[in-house]
């Protein structure tokens, strides 16, 4: 399995930025790392996906280190909207191996 | 474009019947993948499946459940003889494309099935 260590939980502030870490030691070279969250009652969402390089989309950046052995999904504007729960998953695109993932709370 | 759907939305079943859940994907998406997020869990891969080919369905348990992606119609995941241990929410996803190293195609996830065995 490709495991990936996430906190439980993280609170936040409405429109404050949000830093969700994700620490993936055992990825290999040519594995991606992929963000998904899941909004309450929904399915899954795309978030952003990177390979080595830092990576910029409309609805987030992601910051991955250097050694690749750890990664952070930084939400620049947090709103409520954004409660979920987000998943790091790392391997490739075609079987995502979901773990636990992080719940954020938003605060108005 | 219609996003992925899924019918049902909400299924009950009694135990030892069976439970047909269906998956449209998206328009001009030829790949389908099922997950199952048990309540309280995460979600787990279960099948991928290309029209009229299963592709990996090492996620798939080895009894009563089986899934097909026909060459016309939706995706269908069959779960016979259902036990109170397959009240679960199940997942489909589709993709435009079949993953390989460097290309890149996220999977777009319908709204999920949730089967409740009583």
């Amino acid at each position: 399995d490709a495991k990936t260590t996430q906190p439980n939980s993280m609170e936040s502030n409405e429109e404050e930025p949000v830093h969700l870490p994700c620490n993936h030691s055992t990825i290999s070279g040519t594995d991606y790392i992929h963000w998904y969250r899941q909004l309450p009652s929904q399915g899954p969402e795309y978030v952003i996906h990177g390979l080595t390089s830092n990576v910029n989309n409309r609805m987030a950046s992601l910051a991955i280190a250097e050694d690749r052995k750890s990664s952070t999904l930084i939400l620049h504007r947090a709103t409520l909207r954004d409660a979920a729960v987000y998943y790091c998953i790392w391997g490739g695109a075609q079987k995502l191996v979901f773990g636990q993932g992080t719940r954020l709370t938003i605060n108005p | 474009n219609a996003g992925v759907m899924q019918n049902p939305r909400h299924l009950v079943r009694r135990r030892g019947q069976e439970a047909r859940l269906r998956c449209s994907p998206m328009k001009g998406h030829s790949h389908v993948y099922w997950y199952r997020q048990l309540p309280e869990e995460g979600l787990k891969f279960m099948v991928y499946l290309q029209k009229e080919n299963i592709i990996d369905e090492s996620g798939m348990p080895k009894e009563r459940f089986s899934a097909e992606f026909p060459k016309e119609g939706p995706s269908i995941l069959r779960i016979q003889q259902v036990v109170r241990g397959d009240s679960a929410a199940y997942f489909c996803a589709s993709s435009r494309l079949q993953w390989r190293e460097g290309a890149y195609n996220e999977q777009f996830f319908g709204p999920g099935t949730r089967l409740t065995v009583l």
